[in-house]
């Protein structure tokens, strides 16, 4: 079973600060075929960042993906309000797996 | 705009049956494969079933093979989810999702998602 794995579980941040979301998966992406979304309550996910790094539309650019093979990060360069959801990772190179989702919270 | 709308959720009772609808409008629907994605009460989110946008090839996940079918009518694009012997874990919100044109994509359009729940 191909498994991604999200650290931290939650993670308490005020704004103004950066946050670093992890996601490590159990066998490399190919083709760097590795995805976040954002959820907030009530609402449907939102594709954030495709392709690893490719910001999707209209997403702002303190929103930043990288990595490789099995380690992936989301890296939110200045918080704002708004940013405090619910994140999850996805392949989508033939298993389409989510991660467990990490919760960005307000400190 | 595009646009994607789901219906069709409801109670059933467990080994009961139900059929999801998803309305897409606003792009060339058969040009987009098409996933269901579903989140239970509290939890993340976990797919489902996919199709390609001429309908010719389907994935389930294995805890849905032989009870759940997905399927897709590019004439009245719509997008279906045929889901029998429903068990109480099979409850949780069901979201449509159109990936990205491509060989593979992402889910780059969601619509609000069905509520289906199980229970007797």
């Amino acid at each position: 079973e191909i498994v991604l794995t999200q650290s931290p579980g939650t993670l308490s941040l005020s704004p103004g600060e950066r946050a670093t979301l992890s996601c490590r998966a159990s066998q490399s992406v190919s083709s760097n075929y590795l995805g976040w979304y954002q959820q907030k309550p009530g609402q449907a996910p939102r594709l954030l960042i495709y392709g690893v790094s490719k910001r999707a539309t209209g997403i702002p650019d303190r929103f930043s993906g990288s990595g490789s093979g099995t380690d992936f990060t989301l890296t939110i360069s200045r918080l704002e309000p708004e940013d405090f959801a619910v994140y999850y990772c996805q392949r989508y190179d033939g298993s389409f797996t989510f991660g467990q989702g990490t919760k960005l919270e307000i400190k | 705009e595009v646009q994607l709308v789901e219906s069709g959720g409801g109670v059933v009772q467990p080994g009961g049956s139900l059929r999801l609808s998803c309305a897409a409008s606003g792009f060339a629907f058969s040009s987009h494969a098409m996933h269901w994605v579903r989140q239970a009460p509290g939890k993340g989110l976990e797919w489902v079933s996919g199709i390609t946008g001429d309908g010719g090839i389907t994935d389930h996940a294995a805890s849905m093979k032989g009870r759940f079918t997905i399927s897709r009518d590019n004439f009245k694009n719509t997008l279906y989810l045929q889901m029998n012997s429903l068990r109480v874990e099979d409850t949780a919100v069901y979201y449509c999702a159109r990936r990205q044109v491509g060989p593979t994509g992402a889910y780059e359009t969601w619509g609000q998602g069905t509520m289906v729940t199980v229970s007797s």
